[in-house]
């Protein structure tokens, strides 16, 4: 079946970094995205990686190793406001997109 | 980027009375979109595809005369839960992929809170 595992649960400190793991197994490979969504609100796309290595883009990165079917987001100089739920998503061979369970990260002051 | 808006954002209904949710894609065409529900503290969950001039595709477990979904236009899907009950008391959110974008990215709309009394 097909299978994306990421924490349930982190808690980081605000101006500090932290990480997000995601590892999949999925029929196939067509990218994978991740999204921010913040409690009782939809989810905003925030990273797509295809190819293997680093997309950085501003404050948040996301890398990718297909072969060890891995990603994760990196974020940096941590905001209140990046409390939320972070979900990463695989989209497979016949282009569905399969949905991890969501991160929620905690910042404390 | 592109918008997707939905509405209602909130619903409150009566057990039994079923209820309208509207898509748009603002400002791109989308032959097709996709309804999700979410449950509290809980990932999202692809009840179907919706496909504009033709049938929704559902997902295995999702009563499709429950789920009213018709796709009349490039720019409208519309979600229509009918004889609600307080177990369909959930978020609904749509999204829709703009395919002038490399990524595909999917843009989500308000999404819509039901509670079913």
């Amino acid at each position: 079946g097909q299978n994306i595992d990421q924490p349930t649960e982190m808690t980081a400190t605000e101006g500090a970094i932290v990480q997000i793991n995601c590892t999949y197994q999925t029929s196939g490979f067509n990218g994978l995205f991740w999204y921010q969504q913040h409690a009782g609100e939809a989810p905003t796309f925030l990273s797509y990686n295809v190819l293997d290595g680093l997309e950085e883009k501003g404050r948040f990165s996301s890398f990718l190793s297909r072969s060890k079917g891995y990603s994760y987001l990196l974020l940096k100089e941590l905001q209140m406001k990046d409390s939320a739920s972070y979900l990463c998503a695989v989209r497979d061979s016949n282009y569905q997109l399969i949905w991890g369970a969501g991160t929620k990260l905690i910042i404390k002051p | 980027g592109a918008v997707v808006s939905q509405h209602p954002s909130w619903v409150i209904c009566k057990s039994g009375t079923s209820v309208k949710i509207e898509c748009r894609s603002l400002d791109f065409q989308a032959t097709t979109m996709f309804w999700y529900r979410q449950f509290p503290k809980q990932s999202l969950m692809l009840m179907a595809t919706s496909n504009e001039g033709s049938k929704a595709t559902y997902e295995q477990g999702v009563e499709k005369d429950k789920f009213l979904i018709n796709h009349a236009s490039l720019t409208l899907s519309t979600l229509t839960v009918t004889s609600a009950h307080p177990e369909d008391s959930s978020f609904y959110i749509c999204s829709a992929r703009d395919l002038d974008r490399e990524a595909g990215e999917l843009f989500f709309g308000e999404g819509s809170r039901l509670t079913v009394l």
